[in-house]
C-alpha cells in the first residue's frame, strides 16, 4: 500500500468549469476526510466518511460542491460553477476507526488553480 | 475542540534539539494533544499525541505539563529535512463521528538552519 493516492495533482481550470477530483485512501481505513488549504493557512475540514456515509459536512462546503464515497473505498470531490475563490490545496485523508485515537494519512493533495 | 497558542515561527540550529511550545489551556479531561507536520507542498503528517503522559516515537518526543494546559513537541536532532509547519492540535480521542475531525490551526514554521 503507497497511502493515499490523490489525483491530479495539479489542476487549473476556467471560472465557471466544472471540476472532479479523486482520492484512494489506504485500503484498510474506513474513515475518509477532505480538507481545503488556503495559502499561509491550516487545513480547513470539509466533510468526512465512514464506509459509504457522510457523516458530517462543514459549512464552508456550500451547494457548489459535492463529495461521493459510493463503495467506501475511493472518494470525489466536486466543484461545480467555480470561482476564483476555490482556488487552494485540497487535501484527503484516512484512517481508520478502530485504531481510536490513531492519526490520520494525508494524501499529498490536489492543487486547484481557478483563472 | 479546545483551541491551541502557538508561536508564529521559530528557528534552530540543525543537529540541536528543536522544542516547539503549545497552550491549550481550555483542554477538556477526555481532549488529546496531537501535533501534524507540514512539509512544503505536502500533506500534513502524524508525529505523536498523546493524553497526560510523556510519549515518545521514532520522530519526536511530547511533553504535557501535569495541568495539561501547555505541552512542548521534542525534535531531539533536528535535521534541514525537519523544516516545516507544525501544527499542535486538540481533540477528543475515540471513536464518536463528531470527534473524528482535527481542526488545524496556522501553526509553528519551524526553521532549521546549518
Amino acid at each position: 500500500d503507497t497511502g493515499v493516492s490523490q489525483n491530479p495533482r495539479h489542476k487549473i481550470t476556467k471560472r465557471g468549469q466544472n471540476v472532479t477530483f479523486r482520492c484512494d485512501p489506504i485500503s484498510e481505513h474506513n474513515r475518509l476526510y477532505w480538507y481545503r488549504q488556503t495559502l499561509g493557512q491550516g487545513p480547513e475540514f470539509l466533510t468526512y466518511f465512514q464506509n459509504e456515509a457522510q457523516l458530517e459536512k462543514s459549512r464552508l462546503l456550500s451547494d457548489r460542491f459535492s463529495a461521493e464515497r459510493p463503495k467506501g473505498s475511493f472518494s470525489t470531490l466536486e466543484i461545480q460553477r467555480t470561482e476564483q475563490g476555490d482556488s487552494a490545496m485540497y487535501l484527503c485523508a484516512s484512517s481508520f476507526s478502530g485504531a481510536g485515537t490513531g492519526g490520520y494519512t494525508f494524501g499529498s493533495g490536489t492543487r486547484l488553480t481557478v483563472v | 475542540d479546545a483551541k491551541t497558542t502557538q508561536p508564529t515561527s521559530m528557528d534552530c540550529a540543525e543537529g540541536r534539539a528543536a522544542n516547539l511550545p503549545c497552550n491549550h489551556s481550555t483542554i477538556s479531561g477526555n481532549e488529546y494533544v496531537y501535533w501534524y507536520r507540514q512539509i512544503h507542498s505536502q500533506g500534513p503528517q502524524y508525529i505523536i499525541h498523546g493524553l497526560k503522559n510523556n510519549e515518545t516515537n521514532e520522530m519526536a518526543s511530547l511533553i504535557i505539563t501535569e495541568d495539561r494546559k501547555s505541552s512542548t513537541l521534542i525534535l531531539p536532532h533536528a535535521t534541514l529535512r525537519d523544516t516545516a509547519v507544525y501544527y499542535c492540535i486538540v481533540r477528543v480521542g475515540g471513536d464518536t463521528g463528531t470527534a473524528s475531525k482535527l481542526t488545524f490551526g496556522t501553526g509553528t514554521r519551524l526553521q532549521v538552519t546549518l
